[in-house]
């Protein structure tokens, strides 16, 4: 089966601009997440969608971020206007069952300048 | 605040020997525990778990150590492989209506070599 597909892999943007990743989970996983992980610190939670429900968005720094997931398929997660500590790496992952052995993709490097 | 802490940004060992890597937590609460690997450009891979009714957990070369008195749990490789060489990250969960959320530590590079 194809694993969490996320695109696009690298984005170099500048401040003040918008940028949205996309993440494709697998197909079936009703249960989908975004991380992110910040240059040199730990891999941090941002929400949890079941279907195209957000269950759980207590992670999300603050209003710039809007993540929305269309008709419990893929996701968008939307940065606007992005800032310079926005910069890092977002990892998606999905998982059939809520539970915490879930597939991540192989994320999306966001680099604002 | 960093609730789960790997204090050990890098490891290096030889081929053949034990790594082991070290994890410590805060949050009393946390009642599940993974270990990840991570290659560069690649998302995190599920290694191996444990569950804080245990205290060791084995999986082929891979075993996890949890102490839950000192909130202390290691990753033992035996034996060391260079393609074991990756980041590895330490992860805790809550019980109940949590157990979706992970919470990690900052990695440990660890370098194998031949």
């Amino acid at each position: 089966e194809a694993g969490v597909t996320q695109f696009p892999s690298h984005s170099v943007i500048e401040k003040g601009q918008t940028v949205t990743l996309r993440c494709d989970p697998i197909s079936g996983h009703d249960n989908l997440y975004w991380y992110r992980r910040v240059m040199g610190k730990e891999i941090k939670f941002l929400l949890h969608f079941v279907k195209e429900s957000k269950q759980d968005e207590s992670g999300m720094p603050n209003n710039r971020f809007l993540a929305e997931r269309t008709g419990g398929t893929y996701s968008t997660l939307k940065v606007q206007p992005a800032e310079l500590e926005d910069s890092g790496v977002y990892f998606c992952a999905s998982s059939q069952q809520v539970n915490y052995g879930y597939t991540f993709g192989s994320g999306t490097r966001l680099t604002v300048v | 605040d960093q609730q789960v802490k790997q204090n050990s940004p890098s490891l290096s060992v030889q081929e053949g020997r034990i790594s082991i890597l070290n994890c410590d937590y805060t949050n009393s609460m946390f009642d599940y525990f993974l270990w990840y690997k991570k290659y560069p450009a690649e998302g995190p891979t599920f290694l191996i778990s444990i569950s804080s009714i245990k205290d060791k957990n084995e999986d082929g070369r891979f075993t996890v150590f949890l102490n839950k008195s000192a909130k202390h749990l290691s990753l033992h490789i035996v034996p060391s492989q260079p393609g074991d060489s990756a980041v590895y990250f330490c992860a805790a969960s809550g019980s109940g209506g949590s157990n979706y959320k992970l919470t990690f530590g900052k990695g440990t590079l660890l370098t194998v070599n031949p």
